[in-house]
């Protein structure tokens, strides 16, 4: 069955530490790819998404991710982390065409950031 | 453009009441969805609607109805609430499939 995991629950870093989330997808073609983030009480917002074309992808608040074929892999980077990036991360994947006009999320990871 | 609204914003239900969530874009949208988030389980799909006059089943469609009458409109009812119902429900919508979803603020439901 199609999936997308999450393997870490909850990480924490140092404000300006670099960061890197984890996402797997078990799918049988090249999904399309989205990353949100959700802050506290709030609805989801998009970071990024990749379609097709450079597997670097370039996202808003400096996320960048990267399509990995060959590992099934879109993990999510930042650089350097601000204390406003403390939220909830989900990566997604779209099944369509396959099942029909669907997006499967991840179970989150939750970011918490020390100043 | 306020994006995607949801009425209530925080509803407490006891079993078996029934209760009807409202959703609404200003964005002329196609599609809209309903969500529920649990902890550890993140976002699951409902039920969904490629179009006006159209709704489709999601993940876990069960114990609740939608309805699409206008396009810019999407609801969700529970007609005999349970506690298992307990959770955050959040409405998006999208221009197509594969396009990204706006979501709105959410709503938060406890069945007692």
């Amino acid at each position: 069955a199609q999936s997308v995991t999450q393997p870490d629950i909850h990480i924490t870093v140092s404000e300006g530490a670099s960061l890197e989330l984890r996402c797997n997808y078990s799918y049988g073609a090249t999904p399309y790819l989205f990353w949100y983030v959700q802050s506290p009480g709030q609805g989801l917002q998009l970071l990024l998404k990749y379609f097709s074309g450079d597997t670097l992808v370039q996202g808003i608040k400096g996320f960048e991710a990267e399509f990995k074929r060959s590992q099934s892999s879109f993990n999510l980077r930042k650089p350097s982390v601000h204390w406003s990036d403390a939220a909830e991360y989900f990566c997604a994947v779209d099944l369509s065409p396959y099942n029909t006009d669907k997006l499967i999320f991840g179970t989150g990871t939750r970011l918490q950031v020390f100043p | 453009n306020a994006g995607v609204t949801q009425t209530p914003k925080f509803r407490v239900l006891k079993t078996g009441q029934s209760m009807t969530l409202l959703c609404a874009q200003d964005m002329n949208h196609e599609y809209m969805y309903w969500y529920r988030q649990d902890p550890g389980m993140g976002l699951r799909l409902i039920h969904y609607s490629v179009g006006e006059g159209t709704t489709a089943k999601g993940e876990v469609p069960d114990g609740y109805n939608v309805s699409r009458l206008k396009k810019q409109n999407f609801l969700l009812g529970l007609e005999s609430a349970a506690p298992s119902q307990t959770s955050v429900y959040f409405c998006a919508s999208s221009y197509s499939s594969r396009q990204t979803q706006y979501f709105g603020p959410g709503t938060r439901l406890l069945v007692l």
